[in-house]
């Protein structure tokens, strides 16, 4: 069975543009959770998908935005990339039912220059 | 604010011994989480912890929870170079979800 996985797996932008992150859940699996870690803040909650609804969402500014499209799939775009938005991106995917399992994708690296 | 509490931050481990990570959370949550970083990789799943008194088991991993007292340790038992990476504890961002806020993390370097 397919772990989750991330695309790109890294990106290197520069301040002001924009970028879009992609994930695929495990088959199966219709939430998706995004998460940043940094060196300095950790891992920090960015927002969770269910069924193509928004269930939660983390204290990040609204330059950060997701969806979830019907096949579980999530993206996630960040607006006028600043250079503190340099990170590993990680998305998590779990089971309708057996939430208590997540699994997480490989990440997508960010440098923001 | 929900919050999670480890420590130590950063452990030196002697191959051999025995240590103990803690980690305490500021309010109610159903399940506590462990995961294992290396450098430069993703989470990978440890153990899930659901309910008070729940104690879980995996080579020389031990993990157990006490909801009462918010906390859940992770004992190391006889360390050895191949447990150097960092681990977290997390716990559910609210009841309705599976989003996880997590500790900042413990570094074990084990060394011989």
């Amino acid at each position: 069975k397919a772990g989750v996985t991330q695309t790109p797996r890294y990106l290197i932008k520069t301040r002001g543009q924009q970028v879009t992150l992609s994930c695929s859940p495990i088959s199966g699996h219709r939430s998706v959770s995004w998460y940043q870690q940094t060196p300095g803040q950790g891992l920090q909650f960015l927002f969770e998908y269910f069924s193509e609804t928004q269930r939660n969402k983390g204290n990040f500014p609204g330059r950060f935005s997701g969806r979830q499209f019907s096949n579980s799939r999530s993206e996630m775009n960040v607006s006028t990339l600043e250079l503190g938005d340099s990170a590993l991106y990680l998305c998590a995917s779990s089971l309708e039912g057996r939430d208590y399992e997540q699994y997480f994708g490989p990440g997508t690296r960010l440098t923001v220059t | 604010e929900l919050k999670v509490e480890q420590n130590p931050l950063f452990l030196s481990m002697q191959e051999g011994k025995n240590y103990t990570i803690y980690c305490n959370y500021s309010t109610t949550s159903d399940r506590l989480y462990w995961y294992r970083q290396d450098p430069g990789k993703s989470l990978e799943s440890l153990f899930v912890l659901l309910s008070n008194g729940a104690v879980k088991q995996e080579g020389r991993l031990m993990a157990s929870l006490d909801t009462k007292a918010r906390l859940s340790t992770l004992h190391i038992t006889a360390a050895v170079h191949d447990l150097s990476a960092t681990y977290f504890c997390a716990v559910l961002h609210s009841r309705a979800g599976t989003a996880l806020i997590f500790g900042k993390g413990t570094t074990l370097s084990v060394s011989s």
